[in-house]
């Protein structure tokens, strides 16, 4: 099992661009997430989905659009980069929920100039 | 308001000896409470889950305890390795289904 896989590792774009950052799992989880992390600042949910064609907004989804048409895929796209959205973004799955271990990717550092 | 705090401080103790790391919360009735461990440059990975009927839960080195009166859980690592030094963050599971993350203790063991 290749676990949870995220590209890119690194990602530098300029502001009002646009990109997606792609995530899969081959655990046939339910349960998939996006988080950022800032320095100083614990790990803040953008969207989360319970299964394949259900999605849902986070504590910080201003700015992100996430769909989920398969298990394994679950991509988040920047629609027009602030340089608010500088930071570390961690995909996340489980078999069901919240209530479960958390598998997180290697995540992508992401700069906005 | 809702609160989670761990060590501010990055802890720096003597290879050997238990390392305690402590999580703090308020305003919070969590179900239950998980322990990751993050690398530089990596993903959290998941340590322990305690839930809220449990006093005390064990894997290997590792201890964790959750006192809901205090609304406290320490972690705590016995007979450290330097390969045990790391970023650990403590996640509450709150009433509404999410997972609340603290901004983790850095921990740093000396051989």
């Amino acid at each position: 099992n290749a676990g949870v896989t995220q590209t890119p590792k690194f990602q530098v774009l300029k502001t009002g661009q646009s990109m997606t950052l792609q995530c899969a799992q081959d655990m046939n989880h339910e349960y998939m997430s996006w988080y950022r992390q800032d320095p100083g600042m614990g790990l803040r949910l953008i969207h989360y989905s319970v299964g394949a064609g259900i999605t849902d907004q986070g504590e910080v989804p201003n700015g992100y659009n996430v769909s989920r048409s398969t298990t394994e895929d679950f991509p988040l796209r920047l629609l027009s980069a602030a340089p608010s959205q500088t930071s570390v973004y961690f995909c996340a799955s489980s078999k069901t929920g919240t209530d479960y271990e958390q598998y997180f990717g290697p995540g992508t550092r992401l700069t906005v100039t | 308001s809702q609160k989670i705090e761990q060590n501010s401080e990055a802890l720096n103790i003597q290879e050997g000896k238990t390392a305690t790391l402590t999580c703090n919360y308020t305003n919070y009735s969590p179900a239950y409470l998980q322990w990751y461990r993050q690398d530089p440059g990596r993903g959290p990975v998941f340590l322990l889950l305690i839930r809220e009927n449990e006093k005390e839960k064990r894997k290997e080195r590792l201890k964790v305890t959750f006192d809901t009166t205090l609304k406290q859980s320490l972690f705590h690592i016995t007979a450290s390795q330097p390969a045990d030094s790391a970023t650990y963050l403590c996640v509450l599971y709150n009433q509404g289904g999410k997972l609340i993350f603290g901004q983790g203790t850095e921990l740093s063991v000396k051989p």
